[in-house]
């Protein structure tokens, strides 16, 4: 998986408590990203980093925040779990410029809300 | 509304048959991309096609876009059961901000 790590791998947690998930990569590369995917959504942009501490919103942010205080971590925080934030997490990196290249993804964490 | 939509939605084949799936969008594009997905597994960049180009190759995968339509194909020759994956397109948008936006995907079962 392209140098890409994600922890945990499976995440069982109960409505209303924080969950943090990490992303690392060892390729160095500058933009990081984090998806979730849901049965009939495909993959929904949560989150982006463009570079360390520089973060952006994507396409379902509410009730997600994001961390990059160094090039190779990028964390995704679920301030307070819900029961719609059970999903498959991954986290995909990419070192193309102002053009949108090819990106890697990670292996995914399996959360569940309960 | 998502950017890209696969069509169709699922798709069974006998091993050696060829495999074609199709994907539309709605704006302009930079490029796009399709990626493959193994049960429970990250996805992998299969093919990139810009949007000066027609077709492109790579191995048994070929790919034409369309830029007039908004659409793009995927074609899977000589199928294989390893082929058995989710298929799914992603388009890169000016100004988007190097990020992409997926469809809903083509989930693909080869028979052997």
């Amino acid at each position: 998986d392209a140098g890409i790590t994600q922890s945990p791998r499976h995440k069982v947690t109960e409505t209303g408590t924080p969950v943090t998930l990490r992303c690392h990569q060892t390729e160095n590369h500058r933009y990081m990203y984090w998806y979730r995917q849901d049965p009939g959504h495909g993959l929904r942009l949560i989150h982006y980093s463009y570079g360390v501490k520089d973060t952006d919103k994507g396409e379902v942010s509410d009730g997600y925040s994001v961390s990059r205080s160094k090039t190779e971590d990028f964390l995704l925080t679920l301030e307070s779990a819900t029961s719609s934030q059970t999903s498959v997490y991954f986290c995909a990196i990419s070192e193309s410029g102002r053009e949108g290249g090819e990106q890697f993804f990670g292996p995914g964490t399996r959360l569940t809300v309960l | 509304s998502q950017q890209g939509e696969e069509d169709p939605q699922a798709l069974s084949i006998q091993e050696g048959e060829n495999a074609t799936m199709n994907c539309s969008y709605k704006t302009s594009i930079n490029n796009l991309q399709w990626y493959r997905q193994n049960s429970g597994r990250g996805l992998v960049h299969l093919i990139l096609i810009r949007s000066n180009e027609r077709e492109k190759h790579s191995g048994r995968l070929r790919v034409t876009l369309d830029t007039s339509k908004k659409s793009s194909s995927l074609l899977i020759t000589a199928s294989r059961a390893a082929d058995t994956a989710s298929y799914f397109c992603a388009t890169d948008v000016p100004a988007a901000g190097n990020k992409l936006t997926f469809g809903g995907g083509t989930r693909v079962l080869v028979k052997p």
